[in-house]
């Protein structure tokens, strides 16, 4: 079992509509949860961080976060063309600077 | 965000040349860098550990030899391919942390002919 899965995709979706990219981990310790977006040819950029249970809304992204069921989620709302990427979800064991456990990436398209 | 910056993009060498990458935090000091390596529709492969003054923490499978890596200051980190081949093209990319986040480099695209 990974440490860190996600659904590899691809996910469609009509512009407009919600995409929700889900992330599951093995480690019950972890304390931080990230998901970067990674456009093709191009590195990973950090979108959303989240660190307690609940929701965390940022414009268009919410990071939803279950410690006690090990699954963070990514909800892209009113998704746009643009937003069609490789989203990766990565853990860390702890709140400071260091290694993080990547999932291998789901990737959206968004369909005008 | 934290700005971290990685030299060159791009570079096609001939086999058995050795190709060095840089990477530079701007505007904070990481005494703590990643490289990476991510093969085309591929995840990242964490590579190894870069530690400010001290040898680099190498993952399984991954040659310390081959991929030799230098934490010189709290900015600049190197990544050096040595007699590259093939199968070393990759795109290779660096991250450095600031607080509890992770930035990453713009990504080194290496092509070996």
């Amino acid at each position: 079992q990974k440490e860190v899965e996600q659904n590899s995709g691809p996910l469609s979706v009509p512009e407009g509509a919600i995409a929700s990219l889900n992330c599951t981990y093995s480690d019950r310790g972890s304390q931080s949860f990230f998901w970067y977006r990674q456009y093709s040819g191009k590195s990973p950029e950090l979108i959303m961080f989240i660190y307690s249970n609940g929701d965390k809304e940022d414009g268009r992204f919410t990071a939803q976060l279950n410690k006690a069921s090990q699954y963070v989620s990514l909800l892209i709302r009113d998704s746009q063309p643009s937003d069609s990427a490789t989203y990766l979800c990565a853990v860390k064991g702890d709140t400071n600077a260091g290694k993080s456990t990547f999932g291998d990436g789901t990737t959206l398209t968004v369909k005008p | 965000g934290a700005v971290v910056s990685q030299h060159p993009s791009r570079v096609i060498c001939k086999s058995g040349t050795s190709v060095k990458i840089e990477c530079r935090s701007l505007d904070f000091q990481a005494t703590t860098m990643f490289w990476y390596r991510q093969f085309p529709k591929q995840s990242l492969m964490l590579m190894a550990t870069s530690n400010e003054g001290s040898k680099a923490t190498y993952e399984q499978g991954v040659e310390k030899d081959k991929f030799l890596i230098n934490h010189a200051s709290l900015t600049l980190s190197t990544l050096t391919v040595t007699s590259a081949h093939p199968e070393d093209s990759s795109f290779y990319i660096c991250s450095a942390g600031s607080g509890s986040k992770l930035f990453f480099g713009s990504g080194t695209q290496l092509s070996v002919l």
